[in-house]
C-alpha cells in the first residue's frame, strides 16, 4: 500500500537533547513537508522540500533542521535550540507543486514530548 | 500574507442533520486553491474537498459540499446527513496559485461533535 509513514508515534526526550523524527513515503512524490500542530492552533509549516537535496524554511523553522538525501525520506531534527518542542508533528507529501492542482497527503504524525 | 479564519471553535449537530462550518480568508491574489481537511481522533489528516478559485461552480463530494463566495472571500463546508464518523476537527486551508508557492495556510480548526 502506498502511503506516508512516521515513526515513532510517541517520542519522549529530555530537554537539551536533539531528536530526529522519521518520515518516509512510497508515493513517488517529489515534494515533502513538515508541519507542527499545537492545541487550539492550525498546522504551521516548518520546512518543505520540492526536490532531493533542496529544502526551504517555512514559517517556524527556528530550532529545526532537515535533510533530503533521498526522494522518499525527509527526516526532521528538533534541536535543543527549539524553545517549545513539545507538539504534534505531521509530515506530508505531494506531487511536484508546479503542477496546476495538487493535494498534500499526510502521515499519521508523531507526538513529541520534551521534559 | 494570506490568513485563514475559522470563527467557530466548536459546533455540534444531530445525527442525520445538516451542519455548515464557516471559513473566511484574506488574500490579494486572484488565483488560489481552497481545501477542507478532516482530522479525526486518530489525528490523521484527510482531505475532504477542494475548490479552485477560478471555478464558479461549488465543489461537491458525496455528502460534503462547499459554498464558495469569492467576492466575500468565504468558503464554508456543508455536511449533509451527518454521521457519527463525521465527528472530527475540520481545518480550512488556502494555497496560492502562484508558481513556486507551496505553502498551505491553515485556519485554527472547528471541532465538530455529532450527537446520536
Amino acid at each position: 500500500d502506498g502511503g506516508i509513514t512516521q515513526s515513532p508515534k510517541y517520542l519522549f526526550r529530555k530537554e537539551g537533547q536533539n531528536v530526529t523524527l522519521s518520515c518516509e513515503q512510497n508515493l513517488n512524490h517529489d515534494a515533502m513537508y513538515w508541519y507542527r500542530q499545537d492545541p487550539g492552533q492550525g498546522l504551521r509549516l516548518i520546512y518543505y522540500s520540492q526536490i532531493v537535496n533542496d529544502f526551504q524554511k517555512g514559517d517556524i523553522a527556528e530550532g529545526y533542521s532537515v535533510s533530503r538525501e533521498k526522494k522518499e525520506s525527509f527526516p526532521l531534527t528538533v534541536t535543543s535550540a527549539q524553545k517549545n518542542p513539545t507538539a504534534f508533528y505531521l509530515c506530508a507529501s505531494s506531487i511536484y507543486p508546479g503542477s496546476a492542482f495538487y493535494e498534500q497527503y499526510f502521515g499519521p504524525g508523531t507526538r513529541l514530548t520534551v521534559t | 500574507a494570506q490568513t485563514v479564519t475559522q470563527s467557530q471553535p466548536e459546533m455540534s449537530v444531530q445525527e442525520a442533520e445538516t451542519v455548515t462550518l464557516s471559513c473566511t480568508y484574506d488574500t490579494s491574489e486572484s488565483d488560489y486553491y481552497l481545501f477542507w481537511y478532516k482530522q479525526p481522533p486518530s489525528r490523521q489528516m484527510i482531505l475532504v474537498i477542494r475548490q479552485e478559485a477560478y471555478k464558479q461552480q461549488n465543489a461537491t463530494e458525496n455528502r460534503f459540499s462547499v459554498n464558495f463566495q469569492k467576492a466575500a472571500k468565504s468558503f464554508s463546508l456543508k455536511i449533509s446527513d451527518s454521521q457519527l464518523g463525521d465527528a472530527a476537527m475540520y481545518f480550512c486551508a488556502y494555497r496560492s496559485g502562484q508558481g513556486g508557492s507551496e505553502k498551505l495556510v491553515f485556519g485554527k480548526g472547528t471541532k465538530l461533535t455529532v450527537n446520536p
